[in-house]
């Protein structure tokens, strides 16, 4: 089955400091990507979307120049939280979707990765 | 904008009783909706996926049903057991408008299996 991964699997770091987060899809090329954020004992927002090649499209009240994201292939997008702050302290979890070619609706499948914990100090 | 809730917000069962886990959704154009396990401090662990087109699914002890246009989905457990204890989240994938492809997320339901 499709794997998506995520490096690093937790990660603490000083206030003010930037921390950059891996998703790559294993075995399958993803045409988009999506990033979520997670805060203690709340559901996954949807932070932003990324297609290869192009400028990510960020939701709402997500800071793009704080969140800085890069799809640079098929399988690898990595997400920067610049300047990182106590408060960014979250779970991050990415997903990736693929779209067959010539398959119907039913082929176009969202696999998510196992999250990165970041405790910003 | 999506907007998707589960009820309840926490469910404490003892074992073996079968139990029913709610999630509605404000916007009937989508793509599927995905039930997800999730232990704390754990990533997503995708239980069932029902096709917009589709009324339910099936995996073991696991049913989920999905009734489109009333903006509904349940996730049935049967015989619950200790080891069912976790998060179960809901998410709604959009299939048009600004919606499309984007994933929102319920708040889930906490389940709690007594031995």
């Amino acid at each position: 089955g499709a794997v998506v991964s995520q490096h690093p699997s937790w990660v603490i770091c000083k206030s003010g400091t930037s921390v950059k987060i891996e998703c790559r899809s294993l075995d399958f090329q993803a045409t988009t990507m999506f990033w979520y954020r997670q805060f203690p004992k709340q559901s996954l927002m949807l932070m932003a979307t990324s297609n290869e090649g192009s400028k990510a499209t960020y939701e709402q009240g997500v800071e793009k120049d704080k969140f800085l994201i890069n799809h640079a292939s098929l399988t690898l997008s990595t997400l920067t939280v610049t300047s990182a702050h106590p408060e960014d302290s979250s779970f991050y979890i990415c997903s990736a979707r693929v779209g067959l070619a010539g398959g119907g609706s039913s082929t176009d499948t969202q696999y998510f990765g196992p999250g990165t914990r970041l405790t910003v100090l | 904008k999506q907007e998707v809730t589960q009820i309840p917000a926490a469910l404490s069962v003892p074992e073996g009783e079968n139990l029913v886990l709610n999630c509605s959704f404000t916007d009937s154009a989508i793509y599927n909706l995905q039930w997800f396990r999730q232990d704390p401090g754990k990533g997503l662990t995708s239980l069932l996926l029902i096709q917009s087109s589709q009324r339910e699914q099936t995996s073991g002890r696991l049913n989920a049903s999905l009734d489109k246009s009333s903006g509904r989905s349940t996730l049935y457990i049967a015989a619950s057991q200790p080891g069912d204890s976790a998060t179960y989240l809901c998410a709604v994938r959009g299939g048009g408008g600004t919606n499309a492809g984007k994933s929102t997320f319920g708040d889930g339901t906490t389940l709690t299996v007594k031995p």
